[in-house]
């Protein structure tokens, strides 16, 4: 079992629609959850953190964390095309390090 | 800032060549971290520094690889003699002072390494 996993997608959405994407754990000391996305031949850019079960809005953007299931998962209201990039999933425990998941594909569909 | 640089961006190299890469994080920054990316495993860690000082290189492929940070400004990643199971787009970052989980990492723009 992987220690971050994600469906690779691709998550087709039409434009305005919600984005539902989710990411599951391993290991259940794991403390910080991130999420990142990075564009196609770029690097990833963090878009959202959380810490702490439940949600965290930020514009439109909503990160849900449910550590007794080892699931967190990334909400984009109001997708619009310019959104369309991978998502990538990383979790850290106790140390310095974070696992990242091979990410999620989005593609936003006008 | 320049935020965090790495050179060369792309690299082209035979098998068997020694290959050279760099990164400068953002000043400031006390942790740095050099990642792989490939299609098939994603992102993967490969070493991290701490003021400099190796921390943990668990993810260091093998012997063929090898990573020194000699002051705050610089690290290297070397790979030697380099095959073609190497080509992946190689990523360094850096995050600033305490726990590193909880502050960002940034991320540079990569180099592309094709090894032939």
């Amino acid at each position: 079992q992987k220690e971050v996993e994600q469906n690779s997608g691709p998550l087709s959405v039409p434009e305005g629609a919600i984005a539902s994407l989710n990411c599951t754990y391993s290991d259940r000391v794991s403390q910080s959850f991130f999420w990142y996305r990075q564009y196609s031949g770029k690097s990833p850019e963090l878009i959202m953190s959380i810490y702490s079960n439940g949600d965290k809005e930020d514009g439109r953007f909503t990160a849900q964390l449910n550590k007794a299931s080892q699931y967190v998962s990334l909400l984009i209201r109001d997708s619009q095309p310019s959104d369309s990039a991978t998502y990538l999933c990383a979790v850290n425990g106790n140390t310095d390090k974070l696992i990242f998941g091979t990410g999620t594909r989005l593609q936003v569909f006008p | 800032d320049a935020g965090v640089i790495q050179s060369p961006r792309h690299e082209v190299t035979e098998m068997g060549q020694e290959v050279t890469l760099r990164c400068k994080p953002i000043s400031g920054h006390d942790y740095l971290f050099w990642y792989r990316q490939t299609m098939m495993r994603g992102l993967e860690l490969l070493i991290y520094f701490n003021n400099n000082v190796p921390i943990d290189d668990s993810g260091m492929p093998e012997d063929r690889f090898s990573a020194k940070m000699p002051n705050a400004s610089f690290s290297t990643l070397k790979i030697q003699p380099s095959e073609p199971r190497d080509s992946a787009v190689y990523f360094c970052a850096s995050s600033h002072e305490g726990l590193a989980a909880y502050n960002e990492q940034f991320f540079g723009p990569g180099t592309r390494l094709t090894v032939l």
